[in-house]
C-alpha cells in the first residue's frame, strides 16, 4: 500500500536558519503530494501541494518539488522564523483522490 | 466562524463508557473523515464518508462506529471506550474537485481513564 516516510524530529533551528525536512513516498500510479502544518493547539492546514512530477509547490516562503525519480517531496525554507514552529506532515493522495496517507510528522522548533 | 467545528473540544471519560464525538461543517463538502493522532504515529484514518449514504472503514476502524446524519454532520462513536483510545481526534472535509485538499477541525482531546 501507499506510505510516506519523513525525517524524525524534533528539528531545532535558530531564527533565519535554512530548513529542510525530508519526505519520501511509496505509491502506485501518480499520486498528488502535500505538506500540511499543525500549529500548537490547532488542526492541520494545507501548506502547499504538487500534482505531477517536477511541479514545485510554494507558500509562505516554503517550497517543495515533486521528484518522481527519487520519490521525494522535501520541504525547504530559506530563513525560518519563530512563528514557523509547528509540526509538519507530508502526505499523498492516490490517483483516485480517495484518501490521504500521512507521514508521522516532524516537529520544528525555532529559537530566537 | 470556523468552517469545521468539533464538539466537545476536550473530554475525559471512564473505561466502558459510550462516547460520541461530533463534527459539523459549513463548507458544503460531500466528503468527511475522522482521524486520530497519537504522538510519533502521525494521523491515522478511522472512517470516511463520500456522501450521506456512503461510509467506509479506514486503517483503524475497530472499536469505532460512525453516523453521517446529513451532508454537514459526521459523528464518531466509541461504543465501549478503552484507555488506548486516548488520543487527539480530528474531523476533516474535502472537495474532490480541488485535488482532495482536506480542511481540518480543531480537534477533540479524549482521555479514557
Amino acid at each position: 500500500g501507499d506510505s510516506v516516510t519523513q525525517m524524525e524530529g524534533p528539528v531545532t533551528l535558530s531564527e533565519e536558519a535554512f530548513l529542510t525536512i525530508n519526505c519520501t513516498y511509496t505509491a502506485t500510479g501518480y499520486p498528488s503530494l502535500f505538506w500540511y502544518v499543525q500549529y500548537p493547539g490547532e488542526g492541520l492546514q494545507l501548506l502547499l501541494k504538487a500534482t505531477k512530477a517536477d511541479d514545485k509547490g510554494s507558500n509562505k516562503g516554503f517550497e517543495a518539488t515533486y521528484r518522481k525519480e527519487t520519490t521525494s517531496f522535501h520541504l525547504e525554507k530559506g530563513s525560518v522564523q519563530v512563528s514557523d514552529s509547528a509540526v509538519y506532515f507530508c502526505a499523498l493522495s492516490d490517483t483516485g483522490y480517495s484518501t490521504l496517507t500521512f507521514g508521522k510528522g516532524t516537529m520544528l522548533l525555532v529559537s530566537p | 466562524d470556523a468552517d469545521v467545528t468539533q464538539t466537545p473540544r476536550n473530554r475525559i471519560t471512564k473505561t466502558g463508557k459510550r462516547i460520541m464525538l461530533e463534527c459539523s461543517q459549513t463548507k458544503g463538502h460531500d466528503r468527511m473523515y475522522w482521524y486520530r493522532q497519537d504522538p510519533g504515529l502521525g494521523l491515522r484514518l478511522i472512517y470516511y464518508s463520500f456522501d450521506v449514504k456512503d461510509i467506509n472503514k479506514g486503517e483503524i476502524s475497530d472499536g469505532y462506529s460512525v453516523s453521517r446524519q446529513a451532508q454537514a454532520k459526521f459523528s464518531l462513536s466509541l461504543e465501549s471506550a478503552i484507555p488506548n483510545q486516548t488520543a487527539l481526534y480530528f474531523c476533516a472535509t474535502s472537495d474532490p474537485v480541488i485535488l482532495n485538499e482536506q480542511f481540518f477541525g480543531p480537534g477533540t482531546r479524549l482521555t479514557v481513564l
